[in-house]
């Protein structure tokens, strides 16, 4: 069963416009949650992740995300969207009955307009 | 500090032939992961090992696929035979352990079966 969910596979903003890419999860327990990146030809790199404590993470390149567990979410926004941002973006989760093993969604391709 | 290290980078091989992937994870890293990347499917979590123990090898998608850990610092994913559905990037990555640790990725390895 898929346990992370990410609306939209393609988000294309404009350089300056905000950045949101959705992620919901599916957990009994409380997960630990991360965002990675992919530049092409390149591995996974870690945005940010939220484990414990504070609901709002804020990462690296500006990036920032809110643990919402009433709405099963944590979305990754950014104020201003650079070119340097496109990328795809996946949301990971390590869910309690699974203790050690990342399973990630689908992924979001970022385009960023001129 | 050195990342984890995957080996080959590219390689295109005829079906049929055995593939047989590397990865050194980084050091004091006492998990270690396999992940298969494709258009069709994302990013699949094929096994998971823990102190070099396979804990979790149920994204395995065939007998065709073994992996083995036979110390800390060296991994291998092994195809044999090899079809052209198994071309895919595949990536190893390395954590601590923790379940809310870091997991870091190497850059992939990106297979062709023709």
């Amino acid at each position: 069963a898929q346990s992370v969910t990410q609306l939209g596979s393609h988000v294309s903003v404009s350089e300056g416009a905000l950045v949101l890419l959705r992620c919901n999860y599916s957990s009994s327990v409380p997960p630990y949650l991360f965002w990675y990146v992919q530049y092409p030809n390149q591995g996974l790199q870690l945005l940010l992740k939220y484990t414990t404590g504070a609901t709002l993470v804020k990462g690296i390149n500006g990036f920032e995300a809110e643990f919402k567990k009433s709405e099963t979410s944590f979305h990754l926004t950014k104020p201003s969207a650079h070119m340097s941002d496109a990328a795809e973006y996946f949301c990971g989760i390590i869910r309690g009955s699974t203790l050690g093993r990342l399973y990630f969604g689908r992924g979001t391709q970022l385009t960023v307009w001129p | 500090d050195a990342g984890v290290i995957q080996s080959p980078r590219h390689e295109v091989t005829e079906m049929g032939q055995e593939v047989t992937l590397r990865c050194k994870p980084i050091s004091g890293h006492n998990s270690l992961f396999w992940y298969r990347q494709t258009m069709m499917r994302g990013l699949e979590l094929l096994i998971y090992f823990n102190n070099n123990v396979p804990i979790d090898d149920s994204g395995m998608p065939e007998d065709r696929f073994s992996a083995k850990m036979p110390n800390a610092s060296f991994s291998t994913l092994k195809i044999q035979p090899s079809e052209p559905r198994d071309s895919a990037v595949y990536f190893c990555a390395s954590s601590p352990g923790a379940p809310g640790n870091t997991i870091y990725f190497g850059e992939g390895s990106w297979l062709t079966v023709v």
